[in-house]
């Protein structure tokens, strides 16, 4: 099983910073990497998919890069609606989540 | 706009088995992988297994002995049992869509459905 592992678990930051989440892989997956949004009691929201693709309707705020074993989540300038949880998965073989980044309210 | 739906019981004791259908609208249900996905409360998201309209399914291989998958493609539902429950199977259960033609993430979620495991 290819191993996710996000860091840190949580960022405490102020709206309109810059933030960068981290995921490292057990094992190269290429570009199979994607980026999830999780808010409290919604399910989670595909962000960025080949490592650097947005989404469908995902703000230019949001970008993704990286390859092989080591990714980032970059975050512009953050907004009220961005805190929330965010995931990496690899899709390279099968699928495996990371841990998970909080992202809160300094 | 595809729309996927959970459903089932939200209590089952432990030793039995956990019974889950999604319901897929509004799309294909032919060009996708139907997952299941499941989360403890305050927990990381985990890929139980997938299935293909064929029939043909995959498992994550610690909880291959326990799991199964179908799909009815007459009425656009996969179905999820899981048997020998304990509490550690509580948790929210997805259903979600991966891309067949190439390795892909997964595009649209239902809303989730919580499962108790107790007695």
């Amino acid at each position: 099983e290819v191993v996710m592992t996000q860091s840190p678990a949580t960022l405490s930051v102020s709206p309109g910073e810059r933030v960068s989440l981290s995921c490292r892989a057990s094992q190269s997956v290429s570009s199979n990497l994607a980026w999830y949004q999780q808010k409290p009691g919604q399910a989670p929201r595909l962000l960025i998919y080949d490592a650097s693709t947005r989404a469908t309707g995902i703000p230019a705020r949001f970008s993704g890069s990286g390859s092989g074993t080591e990714f980032a989540l970059t975050i512009s300038s953050l907004q009220s609606e961005d805190f929330a949880v965010y995931y990496c998965q690899q899709y390279n073989n099968w699928w495996t989540f990371g841990q998970g980044t909080k992202v809160e309210i300094k | 706009q595809v729309q996927l739906q959970e459903s089932g019981p939200g209590l089952v004791k432990p030793s039995e088995t956990l019974s889950l259908t999604c319901t897929v609208s509004g799309g294909s249900f032919t060009d996708y992988y139907w997952s299941w996905i499941r989360q403890p409360a305050g927990k990381g998201l985990e890929w139980i297994g997938r299935i293909y309209t064929s029939g043909t399914s995959n498992y994550k291989s610690s909880l291959e002995s326990r799991v199964s998958m179908s799909v009815d493609t007459s009425k656009n539902q996969v179905s999820l049992r899981l048997t020998s429950v304990t509490a550690a199977d509580t948790a929210v259960y997805y259903c979600a869509r991966a891309d067949i033609l190439r390795a892909s993430p997964f595009d649209s979620w239902g809303q989730g459905t919580l499962v108790t495991v107790s007695s």
